[in-house]
């Protein structure tokens, strides 16, 4: 059974600096990773969506890298904003058949002091 | 872009009642979804739908159900509502393909 960690829960940082979350899981025969973001109370935005013949994904200051070998991915983001502050969330999809079933890391909240 | 819409935001029932939570997406994606999350236990799948009248069984099905009439519509179902089903309620749907889930807004129900 795939399981999907994220460490740390939290993480504070000064405005401005750069910052790398991370995520790993079990299985290696993942279909594709997807990192998300969730404001309190609210759903989740995709953010960046990598395939397993992919190694990374960039959008803006957001820089996705994916090791299957390793069973890591990490979400960089650069120069940060007092609104990067949120729950980061990834998820693994192991199926070939589209994206049946995902499985969550229970996230990583990060908080940019201002 | 892709819209999944949650009809209710909060949601407050009795326990016992019989609660319908209603999604709709609007670009004919195959696939949707129905998660729960609770505060330190992450999203857990509860049911799954891979195309109309269809539906899988997700980690959590118990004390839920779920219809699937047409493509863009998939309804969870409280049987009996009960005060552990306090949480929050999100729908998600995907093609079938390489891009990704798209999530609703979420439902927050609680149940006294």
């Amino acid at each position: 059974k795939q399981e999907v960690t994220q460490i740390p829960a939290a993480l504070s940082v000064p405005e401005g600096e750069n910052l790398v979350l991370n995520c790993s899981f079990t299985d290696s025969a993942i279909y594709n990773l997807q990192w998300f973001r969730q404001d309190p109370g609210k759903g989740l935005t995709s953010l960046l969506l990598i395939q397993s013949s992919q190694r990374e994904q960039t959008s803006g200051r957001l820089n996705a890298s994916l090791d299957k070998s390793s069973g890591r991915s990490t979400l960089y983001i650069a120069a940060s904003q007092p609104g990067d502050s949120a729950t980061y969330l990834c998820a693994a999809s192991i199926s070939n058949f589209g994206n049946e079933k995902l499985t969550f890391g229970t996230g990583t909240r990060l908080t940019i002091i201002p | 872009d892709v819209k999944v819409t949650q009809s209710s935001r909060y949601l407050v029932k009795r326990t016992g009642e019989k609660v319908f939570l209603e999604c709709v997406q609007d670009m004919d994606h195959e696939n949707m979804f129905w998660y729960r999350q609770d505060p330190g236990l992450g999203l857990r799948l509860i049911y799954f739908s891979y195309d109309v009248k269809m539906k899988e069984k997700g980690d959590i099905p118990e004390g839920y159900s779920v219809s699937r009439e047409k493509k863009e519509r998939f309804s969870l179902i409280l049987e009996s509502a009960s005060t552990n089903q306090t949480s929050m309620y999100l729908c998600a749907s995907s093609w079938e393909g390489d891009y990704g889930y798209t999530f609703g807004s979420g439902t927050r129900l609680t149940v006294v």
